[in-house]
């Protein structure tokens, strides 16, 4: 089954510890994406990845790392979280190229930080 | 900011089509038109998408204006399933794939 798998899904940590969201996706996509949501602002993107070794910086990229060593995984990287980063965080992935393909959705990690 | 503006609520009976309207009007040539929609706080799911060409499929059809600048989403008979937000987005071909989803329309579907 084609999938985005986000995990944690759930997760509550406290301020300065260092937190890795996992994303792995099975379809061969070669864009990924981390979006953060949160009430009144809509979905917000905070990194995203064109393929292998190539990342860049969405709307909000304060606070937060990616890496792309593989093309399945793009995992998400708080170093030092703060609690304004409390959010629910989403992966997605879709095919690139000249005819872009659809979004596909992770479930969804929802972070607390105290 | 995003590029497009959607209401941000709108009412539909059920059993009615529902019309989502978006506007979109620097949209540039090598774009697509996207709609998502979110339930409570699942992950977005896909609707349909196209590039000028009004499109159909099982769940909706999208109607592009000739000039590109607006858009609308049809749920032909909707449900109260349907009750969701509904994110209309921009898609960018190339390099610069940075994808900005804005606020939604929050549609809900009266019993």
């Amino acid at each position: 089954e084609a999938q985005v798998t986000q995990n944690p899904r759930y997760l509550i940590t406290v301020t300065g510890k260092k937190l890795t969201v996992t994303c792995s996706q099975n379809m061969n996509h070669e864009y990924m994406s981390w979006y953060r949501q949160d009430p009144g602002l809509g979905l917000r993107q905070i990194y995203y990845s064109m393929n292998v070794e190539v990342t860049d910086k969405g709307d909000v990229p304060e606070g937060y790392k990616v890496s792309r060593k593989e093309k399945r995984n793009f995992p998400l990287i708080l170093e030092s979280p703060s609690p304004n980063q409390t959010s629910l965080y989403f992966c997605a992935s879709s095919s690139s190229g000249r005819k872009p393909g659809e979004l596909f959705f992770g479930e969804g990690s929802r972070l607390t930080v105290l | 900011d995003a590029k497009t503006t959607q209401p941000t609520s709108m009412d539909c009976a059920e059993g009615r089509a529902a019309n989502l309207p978006c506007n979109h009007s620097t949209i540039s040539g090598n774009e697509y038109v996207y709609w998502y929609r979110q339930i409570h706080s699942q992950g977005p799911q896909y609707i349909i998408h196209g590039l000028k060409n009004n499109e159909t499929n099982e769940m909706a059809s999208l109607i592009i204006t000739e000039d590109r600048k607006s858009s609308t989403l049809i749920l032909p008979h909707a449900t109260l399933r349907d009750t969701a937000v509904y994110y209309c987005i921009v898609r960018v071909v190339g390099r610069d794939d940075k994808i900005i989803f804005g606020k939604g329309t929050r549609l809900h579907i009266l019993p």
